[in-house]
Order: C-alpha cells, then structure tokens, then sequence
C-alpha cells in the first residue's frame, strides 16, 4: 500500500500550459525528492528538499520550481510546459537513513 | 558523468535458475549502495542494500555482493521466479548525494 502519492499519474496537455503535479507522503519524512527518468535512462534528482521551507536543484538542469510548505507535501510546478518536458516525474522521500520511498510516478506528455 | 552503470540494459532467465545483475561505479566516495525493483507503471520500490563494511547481504532468494576494489556490486536472485520479472535499479550513495544506474530489465520465463 502506498504511502506516498502522486497525481496525476498520466497528464498529456498542450505547451505554454501551466503545469504542478502533487506529491504528498503520509510517513512524516522530512526529505523529499523530484527525479525525472526517460525510457531506458538512470533516474536524475532535479529538486530536493530536507524539510519544510528548505528546497535545492538537484544535478539535473530543470525549469521547474518546487516548493514545500508543509512536511507532506513537496509539488513541483512547471511555468510554461514544452515538448521538452515530456518525461516521467519520480517523487520520492526518505526519513533518516532509510532508503528512499517511491511514489508511482507521473507520465507527462507534452504536445 | 554517469557514476553508476550498468551495462546490460536486459537479462532473460529461466524459471528456478539463477538471475546476476550487475553493477559498476566509479566514485571511490560511494559508501552505500542499493538495489531497487520496478514495476511498470509502479514506482521503484526497495530491494536490498549493503554497506561499504560490508562484501555480502542476502535477504531470502536476493543476495547482493561488492567488490570494493573492484567498484563492482552485483545482484543475485536464487531461484527466479516469474514474478522477478521486472527492471532492477542499481543505486549507490554518499553522504546525501545518491546516483542512479540506468537499470536492467530481467525477464524469467516460466
């Protein structure tokens, strides 16, 4: 049972649209992660946070933002989506040294 | 710079025999490495880990072994079962900075 989620899982949509997709975890961990991963390709982090207010780019270039108000919840917006964009978005956390927890990830089509 | 690789992009295996997946990485700094299983249209879920302390973990039918001087890990999974069928992330850590591989897709045939 998932103790992490993300929504929406699949979103095809047209470019210059404003886009956020939801990450919320139920665990209480205090890091959060954003990595995008194409077809047969590693993972990239591209945003992180260790708790509330605190938020980094990861080491993969982004044009999403990312913000982090309250523990749970870590959504990452992106301003003006282009095809470029098109890729699927892992949202993960983790609390103290535990491995990372996956949600199911969001499969973003951009036309 | 991909710090963590794995080579063989797909592995075919017959039921009940023994499924290898292998791993290299080239940052000496790495002291943490792990091993994540995905599931189409699933999020990779947690597998196994070992530390750098560490040559052998095993959990069951999983076994994962590091060979430091090497810079190699690999997964084993004794007996493979359909339902192995999936791809396998490797993943390796330092401190908070965590590298991903690209993964392996390992199918077992029943």
């Amino acid at each position: 049972e998932a103790d992490i989620y993300q929504t929406p899982r699949y979103l095809v949509i047209g470019t210059g649209k404003k886009i956020t997709l939801e990450c919320s975890q139920t665990m209480g961990h205090d890091k959060m992660y954003w990595y995008q991963q194409d077809p047969g390709m590693e993972l990239h982090l591209i945003h992180y946070s260790y708790g509330v207010n605190s938020t980094e780019k990861g080491d993969l270039s982004s044009e999403s933002t990312v913000s982090r108000i309250r523990t749970e919840h870590f959504p990452l917006t992106l301003e003006s989506a282009r095809p470029s964009h098109t890729s699927q978005y892992l949202c993960a956390s983790s609390g103290g040294n535990q491995p990372q927890h996956f949600g199911d990830g969001t499969r973003l089509s951009i036309l | 710079d991909q710090q963590v690789k794995q080579n063989s992009p797909s592995l075919s295996v017959q039921e009940g025999r023994i499924s290898i997946l292998n791993c290299d990485y080239t940052n000496s700094m790495f002291d943490y490495f792990l091993w994540y299983k995905k599931y189409p249209a699933e999020g990779p879920t947690f597998l196994i880990s070992i530390s750098s302390i560490k040559d052998k973990n095993e959990d069951g039918r999983f076994t994962v072994f590091l060979n430091k001087s090497a810079k190699h890990l690999s997964l084993h999974i004794v007996p493979s079962q359909p339902g192995d069928s999936a791809v396998y992330f490797c993943a390796a850590k330092s401190g908070d900075d965590m590298r991903f591989g690209a993964g392996t897709r390992l199918t077992v045939k029943p």
